[in-house]
């Protein structure tokens, strides 16, 4: 299994651009998350999908940011209009069940705002 | 805010000696899990641990959970240069299992050679 992949690993973009974030799970896995990690907050959930249905998105820190998860195979995570306060390395993770259970990380996308 | 904190922040032992780090929680459990990320990579699962267990082993890893003080331990035996890696507790949300997991800060061990 290639596991979850993000893309782009690095993106570096000027404040007010739009910047969209993909997501790929482990096929068969049943919940999808992301997290946002900063030095500062360490890692923060920004929203939660069980069988591609947003479930929770209360860590979502403002308008400017949605989640879609469009089918089970494809998610994205979109900042509009991205800030400098944005940077951070975001992750995508992948559950098998919608309960418990380990979470698979995919590798991350760091993102800077100038 | 966090859930659980990890501690101490940081950690830096001789290569073949033991590790130990600890993570404090707030809030009941359904399980802890324990996860390592190495520098500039994902973070991998190390070990699950439920609240009606109190010790677990995985190869050089060994956990112990106390839900009466709300804490765990992560200790790593004959350290490697390769263990080198931010190590993070985590634990169920308010939601219990169905909700994603809430991270502590981590832990970053470094092994020296």
């Amino acid at each position: 299994d290639a596991g979850v992949i993000q893309s782009p690993r690095h993106e570096v973009t000027e404040m007010g651009q739009e910047v969209t974030l993909r997501c790929k799970p482990i096929s068969g896995h049943n919940s999808l998350f992301w997290y946002r990690q900063t030095m500062m907050r360490g890692l923060e959930l920004l929203i939660y999908f069980n069988n591609n249905v947003p479930i929770d998105d209360s860590g979502m820190p403002e308008d400017r940011f949605s989640a879609k998860m469009p089918n089970a195979s494809f998610s994205t995570l979109k900042i509009q209009p991205s800030e400098p306060r944005d940077s951070a390395v975001y992750f995508c993770a992948s559950r098998l069940g919608t309960i418990a259970g380990e979470l698979f990380f995919g590798e991350g996308s760091r993102l800077t705002v100038l | 805010s966090q859930q659980g904190e990890e501690d101490p922040q940081a950690l830096s032992i001789q290569e073949g000696e033991n590790a130990t780090m600890n993570c404090s929680y707030k809030t009941s459990i359904n399980n802890l899990q324990w996860y390592r990320q190495n520098s500039g990579r994902g973070l991998v699962h190390l070990i699950l641990i439920r609240s009606n267990e109190r010790e677990k082993h995985s190869g050089r890893l060994r956990v112990t959970l106390d839900t009466s003080k709300k804490s765990s331990s992560l200790l790593i035996t004959a350290s490697r240069a390769a263990d080198t890696a931010s190590y993070f507790c985590a634990t169920d949300g308010p939601g219990g299992g169905a909700d994603g997991l809430t991270f502590g800060k981590g832990t970053h061990l470094i092994i020296q050679p």
